[in-house]
């Protein structure tokens, strides 16, 4: 069982400040990692597939980038709409997810 | 556009049966493998099961196998979760998702959630 470990577990940071949250896999996953963002009441939204591909609609302030074990999101400039609880979530075996990273004011 | 609409979601005691329903529009349902993932109160994601666009392939999570039913009508454009043998650890909002084209294992867009609360 591929375990996914998410830091920090929380992030407080301003609007405008560049972010970058970390998720590492207990065993090579190659790069078939993706990125979600969750906000209360809502779905969750797809940000990043295959590790550093965004998906259709995302802004360009999303990256996304590693491969193996270790992979990084970063927000280059955080907008107010970007606060809420990210996961990230390998789907090279039984897909899993990370316990996520929340990023607040 | 694509839309996903989960139905169904209610109370039970433990030990009972609940289906849920996604109603699925704007794509060609049968082309594309379904999942349905789960979140439990104060709790992250874990996915709960899968099945491919055809219906043939089925997949589960340790948590659910023996307890839980997927399945889709693509006649209706709609996925299934039967669940039974309900315990109170089931209570989370349950999600449908989809897979894009060629059932690559991540999920490109979903449904906004349906509740079930397992509680004597």
């Amino acid at each position: 069982e591929i375990v996914l470990t998410q830091s920090p577990a929380t992030l407080s940071v301003s609007p405008g400040e560049r972010v970058i949250l970390s998720c590492r896999a207990s065993q090579s996953v190659s790069n078939k990692l993706a990125w979600y963002q969750k906000t209360p009441g809502q779905a969750p939204r797809l940000l990043i597939y295959d590790a550093s591909s965004r998906a259709t609609g995302v802004p360009a302030r999303f990256s996304g980038s590693g491969s193996g074990t270790v992979f990084t999101l970063t927000i280059s400039s955080l907008h107010s709409e970007d606060f809420g609880v990210y996961y990230c979530h390998q789907y090279d075996t039984w897909p899993r997810f990370g316990q996520g990273t929340k990023v607040e004011i | 556009e694509v839309q996903l609409l989960e139905s169904g979601g209610a109370l039970a005691q433990p030990g009972g049966s609940l289906r849920l329903s996604c109603a699925g529009s704007g794509f060609t349902f049968n082309n594309y493998a379904m999942s349905w993932v789960r979140q439990a109160p104060g709790k992250g994601l874990e996915w709960v099961s899968a099945i491919s666009g055809g219906g043939d392939s089925t997949y589960y999570a340790d948590s659910v196998e023996g307890r839980f039913t997927i399945s889709r009508d693509n006649s209706k454009n709609t996925l299934y979760l039967q669940m039974n043998s309900l315990r109170v650890e089931d209570t989370a909002v349950y999600y449908c998702a989809k897979e894009p084209y060629g059932a690559q294992g991540f999920f490109d867009y979903w449904g906004q959630g349906a509740l079930v609360t397992v509680s004597s």
